[in-house]
């Protein structure tokens, strides 16, 4: 079953408005969260790494500022996409490490107008 | 860092016919290597991965893959595909003392009924 899950699955927002997106751990602690993109044919892109108690660490080319994340406990990360615009459309992929394997969520799909 | 390359972004194959996705990786320690699977409209799922020990690994659904460490590669074969192995698969690589997963390009297997 699902370890990682994800809400909303998709949300369609007008530019300039910001998006929260939760990912969350099922039945167990994640210390550390990862969040991905994944454009349109392509591969996963790691664009943070969310660690519980303190500041997330970007990949490079990733603003800070414009995807805000919060790790707030050992089972919830979240990801806000602030004044969002068309480019950030997207496919947003939330992961946690249990044991030595990494579970993905079912990702959310974001749709900016 | 490290660095994945799957050669082939697209195959097409008939039923009953045998697989095998390239792989290749490039990093200068120990790794821990993983197939992931995502099937049309979901989420990524493990489909195999290899830590240590032999170098064949059985996964889910009649998978297998072959670490060989000389050539720096870990195919992806089943003697067999079906239809609803259908689907987009990502080979990814982490080192064995760190957090970084990095995904290969992907590629998009269609099986023709």
């Amino acid at each position: 079953g699902a370890v990682v899950s994800q809400h909303p699955s998709r949300v369609i927002c007008k530019s300039g408005t910001s998006v929260k997106i939760e990912c969350r751990s099922l039945d167990f602690q994640a210390t550390t969260m990862f969040w991905y993109r994944q454009f349109p044919k392509k591969s996963l892109m790691l664009m943070a790494t969310s660690n519980e108690g303190s500041k997330a660490t970007y990949e490079q080319g990733v603003e800070k500022d414009k995807f805000l994340i919060n790790h707030a406990s050992l089972t919830l990360s979240t990801l806000t996409v602030t004044s969002a615009h068309p480019e950030d459309s997207s496919f947003y992929i939330c992961s946690a490490t249990r044991g030595e394997v990494r579970f993905f969520g079912p990702g959310t799909r974001l749709t900016v107008l | 860092a490290q660095s994945v390359s799957q050669h082939n972004h697209h195959v097409i194959l008939s039923e009953a016919a045998s697989l095998e996705l390239g792989c290749n990786y490039s990093y200068g320690g120990t790794v821990n290597l993983f197939w992931y699977v995502q099937y049309p409209g979901q989420h990524l799922q493990l489909l195999l991965k290899y830590f240590s020990g032999d170098p064949l690994v059985k996964g889910i659904k009649g998978f297998e893959a072959e670490f060989i460490k000389s050539k720096f590669s870990f195919n992806l074969r089943k003697p067999s595909v079906q239809w609803s192995d259908t689907a987009e698969y990502f080979c990814a690589v982490k080192p064995n003392a760190g957090n970084m997963l990095t995904f290969g390009g992907g590629t998009r297997l269609m099986v023709k009924p």
